[in-house]
């Protein structure tokens, strides 16, 4: 199974909306559609597991969606911190990665 | 705290050997499936091997098969990977991650900060 992330690259400001897309080339199971956030120089972090739950810590501008074949993460208001590459994730592969730059 | 701490990096020639090691501590490493996922430079991430809870299930990803092994010993808290026969395209940062349950390569819970292995001559 092949993980399609879209856009490559978000240009956005500090408090405008993300969505990013992850599309699997055959349904799955949310159960197991996690999404992660990494930065410069740091290990990933996880976001979003079973497509909807947000892990411990995790603030509620992030939310996680989706079903089948088409996910997707949402980050409701972009802090300055939120500027990062962000991983879909399905047992055995990753998707390609979002960048989300600044504006 | 909760932490894991990998070591074991370095340079190495092609189809030359290395054992990765990862260091658990703060939890119950016994309830967690492990894995090993790298991520080359400037690339994305590349799940790598997998071992369960209590070492009896254990896959690696077709680009390993055959070369690299996952193993774990719960009386030290440590997860392994040794690496044979490799390869420029090996080059990478290798993490540890922890599962999120006692299968592995669930969503990953907990990774360490990695250890860097550059294959060159």
């Amino acid at each position: 199974i092949v993980f399609t992330q879209s856009p490559g690259t978000l240009s956005l400001s500090p408090g405008e909306r993300a969505t990013l897309s992850c599309r699997a080339s055959q349904s799955v199971s949310g159960t197991y559609l996690a999404w992660y956030q990494q930065k410069p120089g740091q290990a990933p972090r996880l976001l979003i597991y079973g497509a909807s739950t947000r892990a411990t810590g995790v603030p509620d501008r992030f939310s996680g969606s989706g079903s089948g074949m088409d996910f997707t993460l949402t980050i409701g208001r972009l802090e300055p911190e939120d500027f990062a590459v962000y991983y879909c994730q399905h047992p055995g592969t990753f998707g390609q990665g979002t960048r989300i730059d600044i504006k | 705290e909760v932490q894991l701490v990998e070591s074991g990096g370095g340079v190495v020639r092609p189809g030359g050997s290395r054992r990765l090691s990862c260091a658990a501590s703060g939890f119950n490493f016994d309830a967690h499936g492990m894995d090993w996922v790298r991520q080359s430079p400037g690339k994305g991430l590349e799940w790598v091997c997998g071992v369960g809870w209590n070492g009896d299930n254990k896959n690696c990803a077709a680009s390993v098969w055959g070369r690299f092994a996952i193993s774990r010993d719960n009386a030290k808290n440590s997860l392994y990977l040794q690496m044979n026969s490799l390869r420029a395209e090996d080059t990478a940062l290798y993490y540890c991650a922890r599962s999120g349950g006692r299968d592995y390569d669930l969503h990953f819970d907990l990774w360490g900060q990695g250890t860097m292995i550059s294959v060159s001559s």
